[in-house]
């Protein structure tokens, strides 16, 4: 059975930072694209990040482009979403999912990441 | 990267069809067959439904249909069932390592 379970989400103020975790399990991590997808409350799903199987390669949302920091150990089967200079805006839950053929396979049930002072 | 358009809400009753457009440009739906869909209950996550257009991954219903014209994409749901009411979201591929999602369709089983 496939799992991706996130952690690491919190209330923290803005400006400030945090560092989400993703762990796979049930899958072939390391010849997996990773991505995190954000849902800000009540609203739609946002596309964030990408990074590709070996780590070498990653790709940001404008929106978040300077401030968050993809990364992946394939030793220990995890992805990691650095998040810095928070804003108010990027409040949301934040899903890390699995890519494979040109779509979202997989998705983890999301870690709440709430900026307010 | 412009969020692709979708109808807010949609709606219909047991047994019949209902179908959700998705449109984007010719740099994101139109340009590349890898428009995806997914179906999300409230507070869950997302579940893929329909990938590269029209396949369906194993155990979801052939109800479940997807078909792309130019730049829109669309997702037909025949034999509507009350478990379908749910958020729908399309997305594509958008070049260079972009993706691109719509803002969700809400569907309503009368």
């Amino acid at each position: 059975e496939v799992q991706l379970v996130e952690s690491g989400g919190g209330l923290v103020q803005p400006g400030g930072s945090l560092r989400l975790s993703c762990a796979a399990s049930g899958i072939t991590f390391s010849n997996s694209w990773m991505h995190w997808v954000r849902q800000a409350p009540g609203k739609g799903l946002v596309w964030v990040s990408e990074i590709n199987t070996d780590g070498r390669s990653t790709k940001y949302a404008d929106s978040v482009k300077g401030r968050f920091t993809i990364s992946r150990d394939n030793a220990k089967n995890m992805v990691y979403l650095q998040m810095n200079s928070l804003r108010a805006e990027d409040t949301a839950m934040y899903y890390c999912a699995s890519n494979w053929d040109y779509s979202f396979d997989y998705w983890g049930q999301g870690t709440l990441a709430t900026v307010s002072s | 990267q412009s969020a692709l358009t979708q109808p807010p809400s949609a709606s219909g009753s047991p047994g019949q069809s209902v179908t959700i457009s998705c449109t984007g440009t010719s740099s994101d739906v139109g340009g590349y067959n890898y428009v995806s869909w997914y179906q999300q209950y409230p507070g869950k996550a997302p579940k893929r439904m329909i990938y590269e257009v029209s396949k369906r991954p194993s155990g979801v219903p052939d109800r479940f249909s997807g078909s792309k014209s130019g730049n829109t994409a669309s997702l037909t749901i025949s034999g509507l069932q009350a478990e379908d009411e749910a958020d729908y979201y399309c997305n594509s591929y958008a070049g260079s390592n972009n993706w691109v999602f719509g803002g969700g369709t809400k569907l309503t089983v009368l």
